[in-house]
């Protein structure tokens, strides 16, 4: 079935070091990638998002690297700063069949003062 | 995501009891969705809905039910028979097809 594998489950980094969040899908026809960050309690909020028409894209300290061809796209935070401590999740849909996204298993963003 | 609202903030429900989680939105969108999170774990899709009027189960359905009766509402019944439905629930709406989802708050069920 349809599934996104998401790496690594827990990474921690030094304040102003970069941090790197990889994604791999399944499902070739994907199209749509989102990517949330849910702090503690709290809900999952969007904070950069790819469609397959796009290699890369950038927002301020973010960015996001979309690979079609070896079905990954990966995240990157910059300059990191406590604040970006939290639950970082992927996911993954497409333009036809079912509305529903398919998400990877989250990882564990520690930033170290 | 403004403009997602769930309601109650904390349940507690005692066993054997239903219990309706409410979900409105005024996004005006076609999809919702509602999603359960254990603690420290992800996202697992218990329902979703893509037109008024129909849904599909998702994951993990089973002692759940939900209804759509109108484009705004989708609440989510917690029956007796979900043998262990303590959790965060969170619901989402989002346009459709490869568009964004919109997180509500989420309502935290705690079974005493």
């Amino acid at each position: 079935g349809e599934n996104v594998e998401q790496h690594p489950s827990t990474l921690s980094v030094q304040e102003g070091d970069s941090a790197v969040i990889k994604c791999t899908y399944s499902d070739s026809a994907s199209n749509y990638f989102p990517w949330y960050k849910q702090e503690l309690g709290k809900r999952p909020q969007l904070i950069i998002d790819i469609r397959s028409n796009v290699g890369e894209k950038k927002d301020q300290r973010i960015a996001v690297t979309l690979n079609k061809t070896a079905k990954h796209f990966s995240l990157h935070i910059t300059e990191t700063q406590p604040e970006d401590s939290a639950v970082y999740f992927c996911a993954a849909s497409k333009s036809s069949g079912t509305y529903k996204y398919i998400f990877g298993t989250g990882t564990r963003l520690k930033v170290l003062a | 995501d403004g403009g997602i609202t769930q309601s109650p903030k904390y349940l507690f429900r005692k066993e054997g009891q239903n219990v309706t989680l409410s979900c409105e939105q005024n996004l005006n969108h076609d999809a919702m969705y509602w999603y359960r999170q254990d603690p420290g774990q992800g996202l697992r899709l218990i329902y979703y809905s893509q037109i008024v009027n129909d849904f599909q189960k998702g994951d993990i359905a089973e002692g759940y039910s939900v209804s759509r009766e109108k484009k705004e509402s989708f609440p989510l019944t917690v029956t007796s028979a979900q043998k262990n439905p303590t959790a965060f629930y969170l619901c989402a709406s989002g346009q459709g097809l490869a568009d964004t989802q919109y997180f509500g708050p989420g309502t935290r069920l705690t079974v005493l």
